[in-house]
């Protein structure tokens, strides 16, 4: 799986948008992007995925470059639970046994403050 | 609640001993896996069963053994335990056909190994 760049860390403002951005430039033509995030001590949850057109769905939009060498995580009105490590995560869709593991790197720490 | 479930949450035992963590997932997944967190927050993939059959097994110790009796379980056991198994455990769930795998999270289980 191609490998990914984040920011160590970022803060937002509560109620602005946070624009959390991921390098991933030797992505493959069949990798797909997919953000997960974790909240203090709890599981990583899935948010968003996309291959090449933007993507959108009630937690958050993803844009993808054209040349899909880097992508944005946005969220559009942070909240102070969105208070997370987000990790941008890029892997072949499909079946087969590795295809279906997830590589988190060290992601990005978003702190949303009041 | 449909979710992956673990049980215990909190896990403390002495070097030496052998110990189990149970995960249940009733979200009609076919496909469960096994994560590790460690103290450096480093989230990596151990094991993955698909219909109750091995798919993934990356490089850990053999003390490890990973159970499923049937689709809805995956259960880890670890013999002799060690310093070093200290750590939080995760377990997950998803569909094995879905196009982007949207992997769902348990609540972890922290292992403290005195």
């Amino acid at each position: 799986d191609a490998k990914t760049t984040q920011p160590t860390s970022m803060d937002c403002a509560e109620g602005r948008a946070a624009n959390l951005p991921c390098n991933h430039s030797t992505i493959s033509g069949n990798e797909y992007v997919y953000w997960y995030r974790q909240i203090h001590s709890q599981g990583p949850q899935y948010i968003i995925h996309g291959l090449k057109n933007n993507e959108t769905n009630e937690m958050a939009s993803l844009i993808i470059t054209e040349d899909r060498k880097s992508s944005t995580l946005i969220l559009p009105h942070a909240t102070l639970r969105d208070t997370a490590v987000y990790y941008c995560i890029v892997r072949v869709a499909g079946s087969g046994g590795s295809n279906y593991k997830l590589t988190f790197g060290k992601g990005t720490l978003l702190t949303v403050n009041p | 609640d449909t979710a992956v479930s673990q049980t215990p949450k909190y896990l403390v035992t002495q070097m030496g001993n052998d110990k189990s963590i149970k995960c249940e997932q009733n979200l009609g997944h076919d496909t469960m896996y096994w994560y590790k967190q460690d103290s450096k927050k480093f989230l990596k993939i151990m094991f993955s069963y698909n219909n109750k059959e091995l798919i993934i097994n990356e490089t850990v110790p053999n003390r490890f053994s990973p159970k499923s009796p049937d689709k809805a379980h995956l259960n880890l056991h670890i013999n002799s335990l060690e310093l070093g198994d200290s750590a939080v455990y995760f377990c997950a769930s998803s569909h094995w056909t879905s196009e982007y795998n949207e992997q769902f999270f348990g609540p972890g289980t922290r292992l403290t190994v005195l």
